[in-house]
């Protein structure tokens, strides 16, 4: 069974500050890794999406990186801002179609 | 482009109500979640469907029932609401390739008391 894990629960950083939300995974054999941004009170928005074969994918300051034989996925904000502070969710995708979810990461950035 | 869009956004129950809540998406998406979120719980799967007439139960379907008779819609019926049931429910939908990112509603706020 699939277990997705998120490591902090919590950052804080100073605004400007590059950073790197974790998330780790016990099932070599997924499909894709996504990252969602969720903002309080609000739905789960999609952020990257990395295929298994593929060893990153990039969307301006936000670069994710995909390591199956270690069952590791980063998400690397450069040049943070206010306006990143939100939660992180990483989500592994396997052959069941069914997205398993980390806890998240809730990210404060501040002025 | 409305995507996902959830009803209500808030509900508050007694317990032993039913109620249905309501998920439609216009991206002509065939596969569709229901999650539900519970704070430090991170989400669980409820029921998802893969086209209409076809549902399968997630992680946590107890409680629950969906349908899916028409692409678009993908309704979540509670019965017999219990306090357990007090959460943030998301509906989802994608293309259902492994390459296809997940779309979610707002979700709906709902407290059984």
């Amino acid at each position: 069974k699939q277990e997705v894990t998120q490591i902090p629960a919590a950052l804080s950083v100073p605004e400007g500050e590059n950073l790197v939300l974790n998330c780790s995974f016990t099932d070599s054999a997924i499909y894709n890794l996504q990252w969602f941004r969720q903002d309080p009170g609000k739905g789960l928005t999609s952020l990257l999406l990395i295929q298994s074969s593929q060893r990153e994918q990039t969307s301006g300051r936000l670069n994710a990186s995909l390591d199956k034989s270690s069952g590791r996925s980063t998400l690397y904000i450069a040049a943070s801002q206010p306006g990143d502070s939100a939660t992180y969710l990483c989500a592994g995708q396997g052959g069941s179609e069914k997205l398993v979810f980390g806890k998240g990461t809730k990210l404060t950035v501040n002025p | 482009n409305a995507g996902v869009t959830q009803t209500p956004k808030f509900r508050i129950l007694k317990i032993g109500q039913s109620m249905t809540l309501q998920c439609t998406q216009d991206m002509n998406h065939n596969y569709m979640y229901w999650y539900r979120q519970d704070p430090g719980m991170g989400l669980k799967l409820i029921y998802y469907s893969v086209g209409a007439g076809i549902t399968d139960k997630g992680e946590v379907p107890n409680g629950y029932n969906v349908s899916r008779s028409t692409t678009e819609d993908f309704p979540l019926r509670l019965e017999l609401a219990a306090p357990s049931q007090t959460s943030v429910y998301f509906c989802a939908s994608s293309y259902g390739t492994k390459y296809s990112p997940l779309h979610f509603g707002n979700g709906t706020r709902l407290t059984v008391t």
